[in-house]
């Protein structure tokens, strides 16, 4: 098993300019979530995926969409990238049960420099 | 709402010390928490997970106790080892998926 993974590893973007973070999982489980984490900062909640073909806000969604592309598959887009959004996103997996607290596992994160 | 936060932002122990470290979060109703461990360029990484039913749950090295009536819960590490180092942070759940997490302490080991 992979586990969590994500794609790009690292990625420079220029203000205004769009993309898409891939994330995938292989555990069969039924939340993902994105997050993002600033220097020296926890994490903090983006969107969230409770099953497939549902995502809802977290924290902090503004200036992001995101997609769930099916049960394995959970995309973030960025769709005028800014400077402040220069940071280090993961994605995360939990089960689905248990009400819905549970672990979440991590991918290795994406990179992205926004100048 | 929640607020997660630990008391000291660096530890440095000895190799072979053991080390403690501590977390306080705001909202009485969080029922859920976890430690993770983030190495250099890496995802957090689970640890150990303890729910408000229980004071102290035990892995493999490491132990979690959880006092509610001060909100406060710590991580302890037995004989801390150069792979110990990394920033542990303490997460909580408030609502049915909201991860709120502290912004981390990391851990220095001193050979």
């Amino acid at each position: 098993n992979a586990g969590v993974t994500q794609t790009p590893k690292f990625q420079v973007l220029k203000t205004g300019q769009s993309m898409t973070l891939q994330c995938a999982q292989d555990m069969n489980h039924n939340s993902m979530y994105w997050y993002r984490q600033d220097p020296g900062m926890g994490l903090r909640l983006i969107y969230y995926s409770a099953s497939e073909g549902t995502t809802d806000k977290g924290e902090v969604p503004n200036g992001y969409n995101v997609s769930r592309l099916n049960k394995r598959e959970f995309s973030l887009r960025l769709e005028s990238a800014a400077p402040s959004q220069t940071s280090v996103y993961f994605c995360a997996s939990s089960g689905g049960l248990a009400g819905g607290k549970e672990t979440q596992y991590f991918g290795p994160g994406t990179r992205l420099l926004v100048l | 709402g929640e607020s997660v936060g630990l008391h000291l932002p660096t530890l440095s122990v000895q190799e072979g010390d053991n080390s403690i470290i501590n977390c306080a979060y705001s909202n009485s109703a969080s029922d859920y928490f976890i430690w993770y461990k983030q190495e250099s360029g890496k995802g957090p990484q689970f640890i150990i997970d303890i729910r408000s039913n229980m004071d102290k749950r035990q892995g493999q090295r490491v132990t979690v106790l959880l006092n509610k009536t001060v909100k406060h819960l710590s991580l302890q590490i037995a004989a801390t080892q150069p792979g110990d180092s990394a920033v542990y942070f303490c997460a909580a759940y408030t609502g049915r998926r909201a991860l709120t997490f502290g912004s981390g302490t990391r851990l220095q080991v001193q050979p």
